[in-house]
């Protein structure tokens, strides 16, 4: 079964210093992975994507995520935080529907929560 | 342009009340997905609609819960005799078309955040 795991539940950087979360996944096939984030009180955020090709993607707030399929891994990255990332970052993998078929849902990790020190 | 909505934004009931949530997703959008995110959990997936029909509902915990969508529109999800465990927020998402394709981003809500005492 599908699976994602962050590994870190609260991670606290200065503001900017770099940035990396964790994922990592448990699926057989190419995985389709994903990166949002949640303000408190906002909607998820879609912040990044992986489908195929170019393992290193690029998402919106500068942030980029590196995916490596030898470490099942999807991590998430910044090179300078700003106060305003300090929100819930989430994990996710496209997950197959034995019931409808095709990939129609996510599948989320618990979340990482970061703080941002000024 | 208009996001997903979701009324109420707070909900609190009492034990083994009935209570229906709704979700109103991006106009246009086929595509309509309930999730619940209990605390310090991520989403959970619980159903998910094309059109009119549910085309997954594998998520659901149990038969206290169902969702429709009658018109291809706005979705209701409606829990009967409700438990403390049902605490959660539930989340809706829409997207223009099934399925999880580079194109098809699924656009959340901001949730209503059910409490039962």
């Amino acid at each position: 079964a599908q699976s994602v795991t962050q590994p870190d539940i609260h991670i606290t950087v200065s503001e900017g210093a770099s940035l990396e979360l964790r994922c990592n996944y448990s699926y057989g096939a190419t995985p389709y992975l994903f990166w949002y984030v949640q303000s408190p009180g906002q909607g998820l955020q879609l912040l990044l994507k992986y489908f195929s090709g170019d393992t290193l993607v690029q998402g919106i707030k500068g942030f980029e995520a590196e995916f490596k399929r030898s470490q099942s891994s999807f991590n998430l990255r910044k090179h300078s935080v700003h106060w305003s990332d300090a929100a819930e970052y989430f994990c996710a993998v496209g997950a197959l529907s034995s019931i409808s078929g095709g990939y129609n849902k996510l599948i989320f990790g618990a979340g990482t929560r970061l703080a941002v020190h000024p | 342009g208009a996001g997903v909505s979701q009324t109420p934004s707070n909900k609190v009931t009492e034990k083994g009340k009935y209570v229906e949530l709704r979700c109103d997703p991006i106009s246009g959008h086929t595509a309509l997905y309930w999730y619940r995110q209990s605390l310090g959990q991520g989403p959970e997936f619980l159903i998910y609609f094309q059109g009119t029909g549910a085309a997954d509902d594998s998520g659901l915990p149990n038969d206290r819960f169902f969702a429709v969508r009658p018109e291809g529109s706005v979705s209701t999800l409606k829990i009967q005799r409700t438990e403390r465990g049902d605490s959660a927020v539930y989340l809706c998402a829409s997207s223009k078309r099934t399925g999880l394709v580079y194109d098809n981003e699924q656009f959340f809500g901001p949730g209503t955040r059910l409490t039962v005492l």
